[in-house]
């Protein structure tokens, strides 16, 4: 069974970059086919992806943040990893990670509970 | 101002039956792109209800059916229960001006 859980800090200040990490179970990102997405949710607001990366460490990024956004994977800790510098107030809120279907559209089948994060000094 | 356009609010009586729409474009669900559903519920993950405009993954009730028409897709409850309430998004992915998976604004379902 498939499952994810985000981890960050709970406080960041400004200027400074965001650093998320996705720990999972229940798949390899070593097998084909096999990707992790992040998606936010800030205040009030609806979902926005952010980016993907795939099981052969292509990666692909949402391109109204994608200068800001670095994405990494960990397959011996099943971790994927997401950097956003240069954080302001207007990234305060819910992250998550997902898994994406296997193969196929972008779809995510499986999510975290998501991590609040604020921005703040 | 989301690609995907999604009335805000729908409502219903437990038992009724009730559709939220969700309206692209070209560049999206009209380029024969799928339209996947999530429920979020409060303090909840949220859920893939139907992918590939009307597949329900294992688990999701048959109450759950999605359709898709043109540059529009369709979500229908039937037999509307309180459980039900909450956010419903729909999403897609967009070629324009570069490709990235997209989401609509979000549908509050409130059960009357």
């Amino acid at each position: 069974q498939v499952a994810l859980k985000e981890s960050a800090p709970s406080r960041v200040k400004p200027t400074q970059t965001l650093t998320l990490t996705c720990t999972f179970s229940g798949f390899s990102l070593t097998t084909t086919g096999e990707g992790v997405g992040w998606i936010r949710q800030l205040p009030g607001k609806a979902l926005d992806w952010l980016a993907l990366i795939y099981w052969d460490d292509d990666k692909r990024f949402n391109p109204s943040l994608e200068n800001r956004l670095t994405i990494t994977k960990d397959t011996s800790k099943n971790q994927v990893v997401l950097s956003m510098t240069n954080v302001g107030h207007v990234d305060t809120g819910t992250y998550y990670c997902a898994h994406k279907l296997r193969f196929g559209e972008w779809v995510f089948d499986s999510w975290g509970q998501g991590i609040l994060v604020t921005v703040s000094s | 101002q989301s690609v995907l356009t999604q009335p805000p609010s729908v409502s219903g009586a437990p038992g009724q039956r009730v559709a939220i729409s969700c309206t692209g474009s070209s560049s999206n669900i009209g380029a024969g792109y799928d339209v996947h559903w999530y429920q979020h519920l409060p303090g909840t993950a949220p859920r893939l209800l139907i992918y590939g405009n009307n597949i329900r993954p294992s688990g999701v009730p048959d109450r759950f059916s999605g359709s898709q028409s043109g540059t529009s897709a369709s979500l229908a409850i039937t037999g509307l229960q309180a459980e039900d309430e909450g956010y419903y998004y729909c999403q897609s992915y967009d070629i324009s001006p570069r490709g990235r998976v997209v989401f609509g604004g979000g549908t509050m379902v409130t059960v009357l």
